[in-house]
């Protein structure tokens, strides 16, 4: 069965990095699109970004966008989102997606890892 | 990148049908038909309801149906039941090769 197992979270400063990563199994991970969704304590979902199933596509959320970068390693069958430049307002569980096939809808989800930025 | 407007709470009792609304513009919900749904119980991961609109993933109750009609989508669930107390959120592809999601909607059922 499908499965995502997020990985890489914690505390961390404000303006320091943080990689993420997105352990993919259960389906052919070389042929699908991947996103990152985000959500605040308390708060509603938000898209991040996303990745074609190549990584010749990257799109991003104009809050994150100069300061994330979505990228994938098929050979590992593993996503990544590297964090920069981190602000209070990056603090959430994050989650990673993959697309239901050419419909952009969001099929399976992991169960998330929290980031808090904090001093 | 405005996020979609739904309705912050709706209710209903056990055996009742309830609508939520997903209101967007022409670049996003009336723009094409990448409308999607999702469930998020308490500290769980959001489940896909509904895609493409109107279609329902493999496993999920036929009593979940949606539609869209110009920039407005919406859910409806018929036959309330307790289990289906949850946040609901719609999002929306858009023509900016971004995706935006509603504010979500708490259900409470009665």
């Amino acid at each position: 069965q499908v499965q995502l197992v997020e990985s890489g979270g914690g505390v961390v400063q404000p303006g320091r990095s943080l990689r993420l990563s997105c352990a993919a199994a259960g389906f052919t991970f070389s042929n699908t699109a991947m996103y990152w969704v985000r959500q605040a304590p308390g708060k509603g979902l938000e898209w991040v970004t996303f990745i074609s199933y190549d990584g010749s596509r990257k799109y991003y959320a104009d809050s994150v966008k100069g300061r994330f970068t979505i990228s994938r390693d098929n050979s590992k069958n593993t996503l990544y989102l590297q964090m920069n430049s981190l602000r209070a307002e990056d603090t959430a569980v994050y989650y990673c997606a993959k697309d239901r096939t050419h419909t952009w809808s969001f099929d399976y989800w992991g169960q998330g890892t929290l980031v808090i930025v904090s001093s | 990148q405005s996020a979609l407007t739904q309705p912050a709470s709706v209710s209903g009792s056990p055996g009742q049908s309830i609508t939520v609304s997903c209101t967007g513009t022409s670049s996003d919900v009336g723009g094409d038909n990448h409308v999607s749904w999702y469930q998020q119980h308490p500290g769980k991961a959001p489940k896909l309801m509904i895609y493409e609109v109107n279609n329902r993933p493999s496993g999920v109750s036929y009593r979940f149906s949606a539609s869209k009609s110009g920039n407005t989508a919406s859910l409806t669930i018929s036959g309330l039941q307790a289990e289906d107390e949850a946040d609901y959120y719609c999002t929306s592809y858009t023509s900016s090769d971004t995706w935006v999601f509603g504010g979500g909607t708490k259900l409470t059922v009665l």
